[in-house]
């Protein structure tokens, strides 16, 4: 069992919400950056944001301001991304990584999340 | 935003040569810089931060270099397993990824 550890696949219709979760360790949770990056088929890999769990602060790419919401839950060490009003190229396998901080690489990921959005 | 640029997109190779990836980045991330290989159907893996720093585990015929704007990933001896896409990532403000080079036979 990885260090992240995260939900299933979803299936989306266009204009509706996907909540995804990334259950990590108590040492993650405490020490350490959890951030999202997705990857749509065939492409290349695309930071969408991050959250210092301790600190409850949360990063997000400009792109996905307003749309995007990280939120965390400490009584489980779970990290949730909640993305709205999803398009058809919102369709991406989704991880979650751990990083030192708001800013670092990435020593574990989680084993990614396919969100595909379809009519 | 910090753009990242690799190149080649895509390298043709053979077992046992010696290739080198450039990733720039679009202004000075000091040495905040981190190579990843994904194959498909799986998660990134680390391989170097810090620019050259090598990740516990990964053979040492994997090498970064570089500061500043300019960096390259080598690797020597190429190995069947090898074959692969890696990406750089900067970390000196959030994160950013170069759009990735595929190594190919």
């Amino acid at each position: 069992q990885g260090l992240l550890v995260q939900s299933g696949p979803e299936v989306k219709r266009p204009g509706s919400s996907v909540r995804l979760s990334c259950t990590t360790s108590g040492d993650t949770f405490i020490n350490k950056a959890v951030h999202w990056v997705r990857q749509a088929p065939g492409q290349g890999l695309e930071w969408v944001g991050q959250v210092v769990p301790a600190l409850d602060k949360v990063n997000l790419a400009e792109k996905f301001r307003g749309r995007v919401t990280i939120t965390t839950d400490k009584t489980s060490n779970t990290v949730y991304l909640e993305m709205r009003s999803l398009r058809f190229d919102d369709t991406a396998v989704f991880y979650c990584a751990r990083a030192l901080g708001s800013s670092g690489w990435y020593d574990s990921w989680g084993q990614g999340a396919l969100v595909t959005v379809s009519s | 935003d910090i753009q990242m640029t690799q190149s080649p997109s895509t390298l043709s190779a053979s077992v046992g040569d010696r290739v080198t990836i450039t990733c720039r980045a679009s202004q000075n991330i000091n040495s905040w810089l981190a190579w990843y290989q994904q194959k498909p159907g799986k998660g990134p893996k680390v391989l170097i931060y810090k620019a050259s720093t090598l990740e516990i585990g990964v053979p040492a015929r994997f090498s970064g270099s570089g500061s500043g704007t300019e960096f390259t990933l080598t690797i020597t001896n190429l190995q069947p397993d090898d074959f692969a896409t890696y990406y750089c990532q900067q970390y000196n403000f959030y994160s950013s990824f170069g759009q990735g080079t595929k190594v190919e036979v």
